[in-house]
Formats: C-alpha cells, sequence, structure tokens
C-alpha cells in the first residue's frame, strides 16, 4: 500500500500557466518534505514543512502544509522551462527514522 | 559540489557479471540509503543503514546484497547481473533523526544485457 498518492501523476504545460501538484495520505506526518529531479540526476531537496497548516515559499513555488498533516501541496506560479522534472513529496511517520516517498509528479513546461 | 559521490555514472556490462556500485558520502551522515527508480518513476527502497555495520533491507526485494564498514562508504553488489536489474540506482545519505531532508547522488544508471 503506498502511503503518499502524488496527483497527478503527469503534467504537461506551456511556459507562464500556473500549476498545483497534490500530495495526499491517510496517515498523519511529522513532517513532509518536497523534493525534485531532473533527468539523469538525483532528487533535490526543495523544503521541509513541520507545523499543520504551514506554507513555505521559495521564489515561485509555494508549498502548504495540511491542518491534519496528512496531506501538502505545491503550487508553481508562472512555470519555466526550468521548472521541468520529476516532483516527489516524502514525509517521516509515526516513529519511523526513514522517509516515505510519494509516487511522483512530472512536469513537462513548454517553450 | 556534490558531498555524495557515486560511480560508476553509466555502466553496460553482461549477464552473470559481479558488479559493485559505489556510494561514498563526506557528510558524517549515520544513515545511507539505496533506491532503485526506472526513468521518471517513483523511488523503490532497497536496502538501508543507520551505521556503521547495520544494513536492512528495504521494502522492495533486491538480488543485490550492501555493506557498512566505515561511515562514509555504503556499496551495493550484485553477484549475478540480469536484464532485469537494469535501473537507475540512487544512493542517499541523511543526518540522525527524523526531520533531516536526504542528499542523493547523481546515480548510476546500470544496462545488463
Amino acid at each position: 500500500t503506498q502511503l503518499l498518492e502524488q496527483s497527478p501523476q503527469f503534467l504537461s504545460i506551456q511556459e507562464g500557466e500556473n500549476l498545483t501538484v497534490y500530495c495526499n495520505s491517510s496517515s498523519v506526518f511529522s513532517s513532509l518534505q518536497w523534493y525534485r529531479q531532473e533527468p539523469g540526476e538525483g532528487p533535490v531537496l526543495l523544503v521541509t514543512v513541520v507545523t499543520g497548516g504551514e506554507v513555505k515559499k521559495l521564489k515561485r513555488l509555494t508549498f502548504q502544509f495540511g491542518d491534519a498533516r496528512k496531506d501538502s501541496s505545491l503550487h508553481i506560479t508562472a512555470a519555466q522551462p526550468g521548472d521541468t522534472g520529476l516532483y516527489l513529496c516524502a514525509g517521516y511517520t509515526g516513529t519511523a527514522s526513514k522517509l516515505t516517498f510519494g509516487t511522483g509528479t512530472r512536469l513537462q513546461v513548454t517553450l | 559540489e556534490a558531498d555524495i559521490y557515486q560511480t560508476p555514472r553509466y555502466l553496460v556490462i553482461g549477464t552473470g557479471k559481479k558488479i559493485t556500485l559505489e556510494c561514498s558520502q563526506t557528510m558524517g551522515h549515520d544513515k545511507m540509503y539505496w533506491y532503485q527508480q526506472d526513468p521518471g518513476m517513483e523511488l523503490h527502497l532497497i536496502h538501508y543503514s543507520y551505521g556503521v555495520n547495520s544494513t536492512e533491507k528495504g521494502d522492495l526485494s533486491s538480488e543485490s546484497t550492501v555493506s557498512r564498514i566505515r561511515t562514509e562508504h555504503f556499496p551495493l553488489t550484485l553477484e549475478s547481473a540480469r536484464p532485469s536489474h537494469t535501473s537507475q540506482y540512487l544512493c542517499a545519505s541523511s543526518p540522525q533523526g527524523a526531520i533531516g531532508g536526504y542528499t542523493f547522488g547523481s546515480g548510476t544508471r546500470l544496462t545488463v544485457v
């Protein structure tokens, strides 16, 4: 059973459009992270959210942690081709000391 | 500048060969991980370690083995490579605790012919 489901699985948009990626679970997470992975490279950590309802911004990216700490969203404003990649959410649950990764969202931004 | 290094980046090898994928980190992290990933797909944890002489199997069954003799080094070995082992292998490390982010290497792209 996959603890972290991401939607959509694949998203193809044009430069300048806005988009939102969702990360959902039935489990409560003590913290949640978002990573971006470019083709041929390993994932890179973008942000960590810890508190329910927390919102963090990283330039054009806005991350939100759900109030119940079971879900999260990533919103990108005015997407650029450089945003292309695989976006992964990941969280720590209960007493687990290793991350559970989501199913991933592949984003393609074209000119 | 990478703090976690994987070699080789690309490897094409014949069926039945023994291979070792290298992973080293310079951050002093106790925790290290190996993931298998098909292009653009989700990560599958195959092995992890919480410190020297500690290794555990991950969620995805794998015919590979790992060792952790030194904190900084976590090699993965396939005794007899098969075409089904063709994939990308990612190594990662993280500090102690349950909040730290993972630092990933650039991966090894393995093709078994």
